[in-house]
């Protein structure tokens, strides 16, 4: 089964300031799916982005991109600019188009602190 | 509603007893997912169900636990003989399938606790 690690298990950043959360993960496929997930304080699970693997170009979304790499089975988050909502526990998550189709793997997550 | 609605949002219950969860995804997804998380813990799969297919049941922790989910909406997660360590958030998501890019989107949880 495919697996999802994310290395820290807290980070700290300072407001207005840029942090880059790590994954990896393992795979033997080509295709797949990638997304981060935010999990603030009120539980609900919130998509922050999403990579398709066939896509060399790295997702961007406003304040939020992603470093792509496939060969290094890497998917790391930048987030620029921190405010104090991006304070929350942030999940990687791998789709297979194939194998288990549509089952999500996800990581054990990063707690994320943003200091005023 | 336009999102995943999970109820109830808390549940205490004495060790012993029998709970059931419930989850209302979001009409026309036709995949829907449990996960378990326990304190500061990252998401355990329980249970993935899709259309009219044979559920993956391969995450369920044991006997105790059941899901049902009738006509392909609503999904009940059942919990027989609770125990302590069942204490946790139960959350469900759902998923507009069969295209593999689109996101889980997720309910707000139930959050259990067993005394």
């Amino acid at each position: 089964a495919q697996t999802v690690t994310q290395s820290q298990p807290e980070m700290s950043v300072q407001e207005a300031e840029t942090v880059t959360l790590s994954c990896t993960y393992d795979t033997s496929e080509s295709d797949y799916y990638l997304f981060w997930y935010k999990q603030p304080p009120s539980r609900q699970m919130i998509l922050v982005i999403r990579q398709e693997a066939y896509k060399q170009q790295n997702a961007t979304e406003n304040r939020f991109s992603v470093n792509f790499q496939k060969a290094a089975k890497s998917f790391s988050l930048k987030i620029s600019d921190s405010q104090l909502g991006d304070a929350a526990m942030y999940f990687c998550a791998y789709r297979s188009p194939t194998y288990n189709f549509n089952k999500f793997y996800f990581g054990s997550g990063t707690k994320l602190n943003v200091k005023p | 509603g336009a999102g995943v609605s999970q109820s109830p949002s808390n549940k205490v219950t004495e060790k012993g007893k029998d709970v059931e969860l419930r989850c209302d995804p979001i009409s026309g997804h036709t995949a829907l997912y449990w996960y378990r998380q326990s304190l500061g813990q990252g998401l355990e799969f329980l249970i993935y169900f899709q259309g009219n297919s044979a559920p993956d049941k391969s995450g369920l922790p044991s006997d105790r636990f059941s899901a049902e989910r009738t006509g392909g909406s609503v999904s009940t997660l059942t919990i027989q003989r609770t125990q302590q360590e069942d204490s946790a958030v139960y959350l469900c998501a759902s998923s507009l399938v069969p295209d593999s890019y689109q996101p889980q989107h997720f309910g707000d949880g139930t959050r259990l606790s067993i005394l």
